[in-house]
């Protein structure tokens, strides 16, 4: 089945610093990578999305991009700030009727000010 | 703005203890997963209904956990008895459907066995 590995596990940045963070996956036929923020306590938020066919997606300070070949994907968020501090996950979504979303370990990010 | 919405947020118990923990999708999402995540790892899933049918519970340790569905809205997760590894954040998600992109994920029930 489909296995995520995440990398930093913990990242720490001085705020306006850029932060990436980057998984890679096991199965080929996955289509759909979500990347998920979790504050302490709260639930799990969408803040970036790509699917297969495409290679780069930008959202003001974050984008995501995808390389099918080598089987990663990475998270980037520029000009960091203090309230970007949360843990991040990446997921994967194998292509299958039915399937549902295998995630990252996670990477905790701290922006210092 | 609609969210997943559960109960108890937090739930304290004893181990041999039966719990519960309540999902109540948002409005016309047919698909409900429910996720464990352990403290310091990722959510990983253990069943997914389509509507009121299990489509996934491969990871679900049927010999003390169930879930039902009943009338394809909301859902309950149980445990009986509880062990002590047990512990951990029960998170509900749903989707509009199986293959639908964006998962909405609920606040989730702190489970603590004692």
């Amino acid at each position: 089945g489909e296995n995520v590995e995440q990398h930093p596990s913990t990242l720490s940045v001085q705020e306006g610093d850029s932060a990436v963070i980057k998984c890679t996956y096991s199965d080929s036929a996955s289509n759909y990578f979500p990347w998920y923020k979790q504050e302490l306590g709260k639930r799990p938020q969408l803040i970036i999305d790509i699917r297969s066919n495409v290679g780069e997606k930008k959202d003001q300070r974050i984008a995501v991009t995808l390389n099918k070949t080598a089987k990663h994907f990475s998270l980037h968020i520029t000009e960091t700030q203090p309230e970007d501090s949360a843990v991040y996950f990446c997921a994967a979504r194998p292509n299958q009727a039915g399937t549902a979303l295998i995630f990252g370990k996670g990477t905790t990010l701290s922006v210092s000010s | 703005e609609a969210e997943v919405a559960q109960s108890p947020r937090y739930k304290i118990t004893e181990k041999s203890q039966a719990v519960a923990f309540w999902c109540d999708p948002i409005s016309g999402h047919a698909t409900l997963y429910w996720y464990r995540q352990i403290l310091g790892q990722g959510p990983e899933l253990l069943v997914q209904f389509q509507d009121e049918s299990v489509v996934d519970d491969s990871q679900l340790p049927k010999d003390r956990f169930s879930a039902e569905r009943l009338k394809g809205v909301d859902s309950t997760l149980k445990i009986q008895p509880a062990e002590l590894g047990d512990s951990a954040m029960y998170l509900c998600a749903s989707s509009w459907w199986a293959q639908g992109d964006e998962q909405f994920f609920g606040p989730g029930t702190r489970l603590t066995v004692l």
